[in-house]
This record gives structure tokens, C-alpha cells and sequence, in this order.
């Protein structure tokens, strides 16, 4: 039982290159979360889907776009990377969006983008 | 806004000592509390949570948290660390009115570093 997984664990993009995270789950959980972490900013929320077939804005969207591939994937996409892009990012997911639901996170991404 | 604020950056403290990681939160209506642990290079993990009745909640690796409503606070606590508890430590808050699509308010984190 892997949990939340995410690919890849690294990765290094010149400006305005593009990539795709991926995040998958196998705990049959509903929702999923894409989160960037920052130095002295906790985590901020980019994008959720609340169930499969529905995605929706967090707080800092600007710059991605995000796909639920089926109940299982939840990928998000940089189309033309920024230094400011630069932050480990996180998947989780949770039974469902009531706000009394435990997330479950991957490993974390760590972008770096020059 | 509403927010979750951590008082401390960063607590160092020695092996088998107390230790206390300070959370408030700014709400007036109800919300559910979370602590989570970021252990170096790896993603989060729940520590305990807070979502309804008693006010003292208990949590993994000895860890416990106090919920009190008229501070606002949720402040983390263990009463004699271990090296192996050297890791970041995050607050969390969701429920009204923070809740969109079970988004979860996080603090900006606390590392704690315990020295032999």
C-alpha cells in the first residue's frame, strides 16, 4: 500500500520550459490536493479537485493547470516555467473536502527552475 | 484574513527536555485543528487533531495538543524529546471560514532541533 506517490522527486527547468507533476493515490480517496511549499510560508494550496472530474483554484493558481486523470491521478502542469516556481511541491489527498478529513501527502517534488 | 500564525521559527532544545510549539489561529466560528510533522526530505505526516469534545488531544510519538477556544490557540507539546523527533512541525486549521474544498490553512512552520 503505496499511498500518495509523486514523480519525480527532482527536477531542474530552465525559464519557460514546461513539465507535468504526477500524483497518484491508492487509497480509493476522493479528493486531491496540489500544494507548493515555501521557506517561512508554510503550505499554500495551487489547485484541488474535489472529486474526479471537477478541478478548482486555491490560493495561488497563477502560472499552472491541473488535470484528475481518474479517481487515482491528479497532475499538475507548469506550461512555461518562472524562478518564482521554484518551491517544493506537495500532493495529498483525503476521503472527501469535509473539512474534518485527514490529507494524506507524497514525498514531495523539488523544482528548481534557473 | 484569516490566518494560522506559529510564534516560533525555530525551538532548539535538548534530548529527553519539554518542549512546547506555539500555534494560534484567528476565527471566531468553529474549525478543526491538525499538526503535522515534515521529517528532513520527506512529505508530511499527521501528528493529532482536534475536531470536537475533549479539549486535550493525544497524539503519535507522545506528542499532545490543548485546544483552547477564548485564546485561540493549539499549542503542541511533549514532555521529553528524542533526537529522533528533530523535524519541521506544522499548524493547520479548516472548517468556516477557511473551508473551500477541505483547504487547509497551514502555519509557517516550526523547526525543532533537539542536541544531544
Amino acid at each position: 500500500n503505496a499511498g500518495v506517490t509523486q514523480t519525480p522527486k527532482f527536477q531542474v527547468l530552465k525559464t519557460g520550459q514546461s513539465m507535468t507533476l504526477q500524483c497518484a493515490q491508492d487509497m480509493n480517496h476522493n479528493s486531491m490536493y496540489w500544494y507548493r511549499q515555501d521557506p517561512g510560508m508554510g503550505l499554500r494550496l495551487i489547485y484541488y479537485s474535489a472529486s474526479e472530474g471537477t478541478t478548482d483554484k486555491g490560493e495561488v493558481p497563477n502560472g499552472y493547470n491541473v488535470s484528475r486523470l481518474n479517481k487515482r491521478e491528479f497532475s499538475l502542469r507548469l506550461e512555461s516555467a518562472a524562478p518564482s516556481q521554484t518551491s517544493v511541491y506537495f500532493c495529498a489527498s483525503s476521503k472527501g473536502t469535509e473539512p474534518y478529513n485527514e490529507q494524506f501527502f507524497g514525498p514531495g517534488t523539488r523544482l528548481t527552475v534557473l | 484574513a484569516q490566518s494560522v500564525t506559529q510564534l516560533d521559527s525555530q525551538v532548539p532544545v535538548f534530548e529527553e527536555a519539554p518542549v512546547e510549539l506555539r500555534c494560534n489561529y484567528s476565527s471566531s466560528v468553529s474549525v478543526y485543528l491538525f499538526w503535522y510533522v515534515q521529517y528532513p526530505n520527506q512529505g508530511l505526516q499527521l501528528l493529532l487533531k482536534y475536531l470536537s469534545g475533549s479539549t486535550l488531544v493525544k497524539g503519535i510519538n507522545g506528542f499532545e495538543a490543548e485546544f483552547n477556544k477564548s485564546q485561540t490557540s493549539f499549542h503542541l507539546r511533549k514532555p521529553s524529546v528524542h533526537i529522533s523527533d528533530t523535524a519541521e512541525y506544522f499548524c493547520a486549521v479548516s472548517g468556516s471560514p477557511y473551508n473551500q474544498g477541505g483547504k487547509l490553512i497551514f502555519g509557517q512552520g516550526t523547526e525543532l532541533s533537539v542536541k544531544p
